[in-house]
């Protein structure tokens, strides 16, 4: 079935590093792919998105691409600041019909001064 | 513009009980989905209706039903409650399905306790 892989966290940085969160899927067609942020007690915001191969999604900083030759969607941003700290979702969704969003477990992202 | 709101934001029930969650999704928007969100989980899809039917539905007992009104709104109720279904509870709307991916739109959430 389809799936969503994503690094383990928490990845622990400090303010102005880079950021790499890795992600990895697995569809039987052709997905869009998509990055979700969860602040502390609150519901998914939308970060990004991309709807087909080679495609660049960005916002706030943040990008990704999708990959098809390495079935990858990595989420990058330059620079981070502490209030970045959140815990971040890939996922995906086939272009077909009725959609449902398939998640990764997340990747905690905790930002220091 | 009203982004999609969920009722209530906390609730607490014991084992055995029912309960009915709601949903208002974002104006203009039509078709609702349901997710559950164990703790330290990503989220997981329950079912989503559009023009007041199932239109698909995930790995979920038949214990968890929903309905969606005329008004788009829908709500998730959850019959015999288990220790297991406490979790953060998302609907989430978006534009009718058009062939491609719809972005959806998530509400903040109610947080299900089950003792």
């Amino acid at each position: 079935g389809d799936s969503v892989t994503q690094m383990e966290g928490p990845v622990t940085l400090s303010e102005e590093a880079f950021l790499t969160i890795n992600c990895t899927y697995t569809a039987t067609g052709y997905p869009s792919l998509f990055w979700y942020v969860q602040y502390p007690g609150e519901g998914l915001q939308l970060l990004l998105k991309a709807t087909k191969a080679d495609d660049k999604g960005s916002n706030k900083g943040f990008e990704a691409t999708y990959r098809k030759e390495t079935t990858s969607f990595h989420l990058e941003k330059g620079s981070v600041q502490v209030s970045d700290s959140a815990v971040y979702f890939c996922a995906l969704s086939l272009n077909t019909g009725f959609q449902k969003l398939v998640f990764g477990t997340g990747t905690r992202l905790l930002v220091s001064p | 513009d009203a982004g999609v709101t969920q009722s209530p934001t906390h609730l607490i029930k014991t084992r055995g009980q029912q309960v009915t969650l709601r949903c208002s999704p974002k104006s203009g928007h039509d078709t609702v989905s349901w997710y559950q969100q164990a703790l330290g989980q990503g989220p997981q899809f329950i079912f989503q209706y559009y023009e007041e039917e199932e239109r698909q539905r995930g790995n979920f007992p038949d214990r968890f039903s929903g309905h969606q009104f005329p008004n788009y709104s829908s709500e998730l109720n959850v019959n015999a409650l288990l220790l297991g279904d406490s979790a953060l509870y998302l609907c989430a709307s978006s534009l009718v399905p058009s062939g491609r991916a719809e972005t959806q739109y998530f509400g903040p959430g109610t947080r299900l306790l089950v003792l």
